[in-house]
């Protein structure tokens, strides 16, 4: 059974470029959650969905980012017009599924490092 | 919301001594306390986890305990080993709903050889 799968590993941008991550859950699972960790710092919440429904998106900033996590395909996180400050480590977790559906525990998934020049 | 709170930030033990890291939790409906670890440039990943109903949990030198009265839980690493060397994060929430899980401020440990 595969694990937690994220793409690209590593993304470089440009200030002002577009950034997209993905994240495969792993199979069977249905929830999804978006983290971003600056370098010596911890885990920060960025966004929960489900199969085309954003369940919590407290964490995402108002501007320039969004998530989707389509019926089909991966979960995938968004960032336009990109910024020094968006530089950081974008980690995706699943999690499996309790009887009738809720969440339970989260598996992450190896991580995206984003750099913004 | 819930709040997790995590101490120490850092810690330094000899190999062979134990380590004990602790969190507190602040929404009484939490049922469920994940830990991860997570080694420089890698992902976090579960060690072990505890649920409400019971108070204790072992996995070879790892424990964890939980007080619900208190709303505190513990992790417990007994015969540290330099490989134990890692960032440790806490966590609480309410498994069977649809809620964020929400991770303490992580503890980095360093076991000296």
């Amino acid at each position: 059974n595969a694990g937690v799968m994220q793409n690209p590993r590593h993304l470089v941008r440009r200030r002002g470029q577009e950034a997209r991550l993905r994240c495969s859950p792993m199979k069977g699972h249905s929830h999804v959650y978006w983290y971003r960790q600056l370098p010596e710092e911890g885990l920060k919440f960025m966004v929960y969905l489900q199969k085309e429904n954003i369940i919590d998106e407290s964490g995402m900033p108002k501007e320039r980012f969004s998530a989707e996590f389509p019926k089909e395909g991966p979960s995938i996180l968004r960032i336009q017009q990109v910024v020094r400050g968006d530089s950081a480590a974008y980690f995706c977790a699943s999690s499996t599924n309790l009887a009738g559906g809720a969440a339970d525990t989260q598996y992450f998934g190896p991580g995206t490092r984003l750099t913004v020049l | 919301g819930e709040n997790v709170e995590q101490h120490p930030s850092t810690l330094s033990v000899q190999e062979g001594d134990s380590a004990v890291i602790k969190c507190t939790y602040s929404d009484s409906a939490s049922n469920y306390f994940p830990w991860y670890k997570q080694e420089l440039g890698k992902r976090p990943q579960l060690i072990i986890d505890i649920r409400s109903n019971v108070g204790e949990k072992k996995d070879q030198r790892i424990a964890v305990t939980l007080n619900k009265t208190a709303k505190h839980f513990s992790l417990h690493i007994t015969e540290t080993q330099p490989e134990d060397s890692a960032v440790y994060f806490c966590a609480a929430t309410f498994s069977g709903g649809y809620q964020k899980v929400t991770f303490g401020t992580g503890t980095k440990l360093q076991v000296i050889p």
